[in-house]
């Protein structure tokens, strides 16, 4: 299969903060990008996406920034709270197929 | 409206046995996609149906297959199971374009012995 690495670094923060999370994707012909959320024993849970003829876009509490000059994806998330926690992922794919290729994922955990 | 749902939830098989899952997409949804999810290779691609074809697959061997019916329920099956093939097993559906969003079941906990 595909590697997406092995290594899922961890964001700790304060109740209240805002939280930046980054993602670098692969492939350059990527056009389509998506944020999941995964809590522990359930599937990953849409949150926002973003398409390549876009730099910005916000939903409710979040925003996604694509800066496709250095295959650059983030997630920010506003006033961060517990129900937070969890594992985030960063998707790519591209036309031709409902492939995604997923980040390795990035933990967050909010401190109360 | 129903999410997706995947049985059974968690299964444990032996070494060189077979397996089936069962995923019953969102109504509606006519792209059922699945993915192996380990804590060592992360997320990837296993492959994906619509309208019953198969049309899009990832660098699996082809132990691991597929099949979607009419009713856009899909199933996957291991053959020849390894240690190696234990992991969660995720399912996700989508309407059909690759914009539409995919919305994933809670997944099946394989564990080979």
């Amino acid at each position: 299969g595909e590697s997406v690495g092995l290594h899922l670094p961890t964001l700790s923060v304060q109740e209240g903060d805002n939280s930046i999370i980054n993602c670098a994707y692969s492939n350059s012909a990527s056009d389509y990008f998506i944020w999941y959320k995964q809590e522990s024993g359930k599937g990953p849970q849409f949150i926002i996406d973003i398409r390549s003829n876009m730099d910005k876009r916000q939903g409710q509490r979040v925003t996604v920034l694509l800066n496709k000059t250095v295959k650059h994806l983030s997630l920010q998330i506003a006033a961060t709270q517990p129900g937070d926690s969890a594992v985030y992922f960063c998707a790519e794919t591209m036309e031709y197929g409902n492939k995604l290729v997923f980040g390795a994922g990035t933990i967050l955990r909010v401190k109360s | 409206k129903a999410g997706v749902t995947q049985t059974p939830r968690y299964l444990i098989k032996t070494r060189g046995q077979q397996v089936t899952l069962s995923c019953s997409p969102i109504s509606g949804h006519r792209s059922v996609s699945w993915y192996q999810q380990t804590p060592g290779q992360g997320l990837q691609f296993l492959f994906e149906y619509f309208s019953e074809t198969q049309r899009n697959k990832g660098n699996f061997p082809g132990r691991f297959s597929g099949r979607q019916f009419s009713n856009s329920r899909s199933e996957m099956n291991v053959s020849t199971l390894e240690l190696g093939d234990s992991a969660l097993y995720l399912c996700a559906s989508s309407l059909a374009a690759y914009t539409d969003t995919q919305y994933f079941g809670p997944g099946t906990r394989l564990t080979v012995l």
